[in-house]
C-alpha cells in the first residue's frame, strides 16, 4: 500500500524466510531502476539495479524483478537475516540523460530472529 | 563507512536562520548529489553537480542553494529557513554524471528548525 507520514509499508518476517519487496514505478519511460537499502540512522546503500532491457538480475541473495507491462519492480531476498532490518526503496530513472533518480517512499522491512 | 563524508552531523537552529551542509566526495568522483529526506515526502533530488558544474536540478527550492568546489566538494545553503525544512539531507556521489552509475551515500546532516 501506499505510505504516508511515518506510516512506510512494513514486511515482518521471520529469520530464514524469503522476502519480497514491491514497488510501483511511476513513468512507463524509465529505463533504469535501482533498490536502495536505508539502516536505521544510515545513508541509502546501492543494492542492485536493473536496467529496462532485462526482466531479471540476480545478485547475492537478492534478486530484482522487472515487469515493465505494469510498471512493477520487486525485491527478493533469499534466507533473510536479521541484519536484513532496514527500509527499501525503489528507485527509477526519469530525467533524460540519466541524470536524476526519483525514489518510491519505502517498504520496512523487519526481520525476527 | 561509504566514503562520503557530511557536516555537521546534527544542526538545530532558528527559523529565518541560514546554514551550510558540506559534503566532501568519495577520492575520485566527479557527481555530487544533494537530497532531502523528510518524513512526509520521503527521499527528495535536489541538485547535482559535475565536476564543478550544475549538472541537474529537482526539486530544489529558490532559499536553497549549492555549489561544488575545485576541490570537489560540495555545500548546500538552506537559507530564511522555515519549520518545514527540518529533514535529513543527504550527499551522494559517484563516478560519473549518469544515474546509472553507482553512488554511495554521506551519513546525512539533521536538521532541525525551530
Amino acid at each position: 500500500g501506499e505510505s504516508v507520514g511515518l506510516h512506510l509499508p512494513t514486511l515482518s518476517v521471520q529469520e530464514g524466510d524469503n522476502s519480497i519487496i514491491n514497488c510501483a514505478y511511476s513513468n512507463s519511460a524509465s529505463d533504469y531502476f535501482i533498490w536502495y537499502k536505508q539502516e536505521s540512522g544510515k545513508g541509502p546503500q546501492f543494492i542492485i539495479d536493473i536496467r529496462s532491457n532485462m526482466d531479471k538480475r540476480q545478485g547475492q541473495r537478492v534478486t530484482v524483478l522487472l515487469n515493465k507491462t505494469v510498471k512493477h519492480l520487486s525485491l527478493q531476498i533469499a534466507a533473510t537475516q536479521p541484519g536484513d532490518s532496514a527500509v527499501y526503496f525503489c528507485a527509477e530513472n526519469i530525467g533524460s540523460g540519466y541524470s536524476t533518480l526519483t525514489f518510491g517512499k519505502g517498504t520496512m522491512l523487519l526481520v525476527s530472529p | 563507512d561509504s566514503g562520503v563524508t557530511q557536516t555537521p552531523k546534527h544542526l538545530i537552529t532558528a527559523t529565518g536562520q541560514r546554514v551550510t551542509l558540506r559534503c566532501s566526495p568519495r577520492s575520485g568522483d566527479l557527481s555530487v548529489y544533494w537530497y532531502q529526506q523528510s518524513l512526509d515526502q520521503g527521499l527528495q533530488f535536489l541538485i547535482q553537480y559535475y565536476n564543478g558544474e550544475e549538472r541537474a536540478k529537482g526539486n530544489i527550492l529558490e532559499r536553497f542553494s549549492a555549489q561544488q568546489f575545485p576541490d570537489l566538494h560540495s555545500e548546500l545553503n538552506l537559507s530564511s529557513l522555515e519549520l518545514g525544512d527540518s529533514a535529513l539531507y543527504f550527499c551522494a556521489s559517484s563516478e560519473l554524471h549518469r544515474a546509472d552509475t553507482e553512488a554511495f551515500f554521506g551519513q546525512g546532516t539533521r536538521l532541525t528548525v525551530v
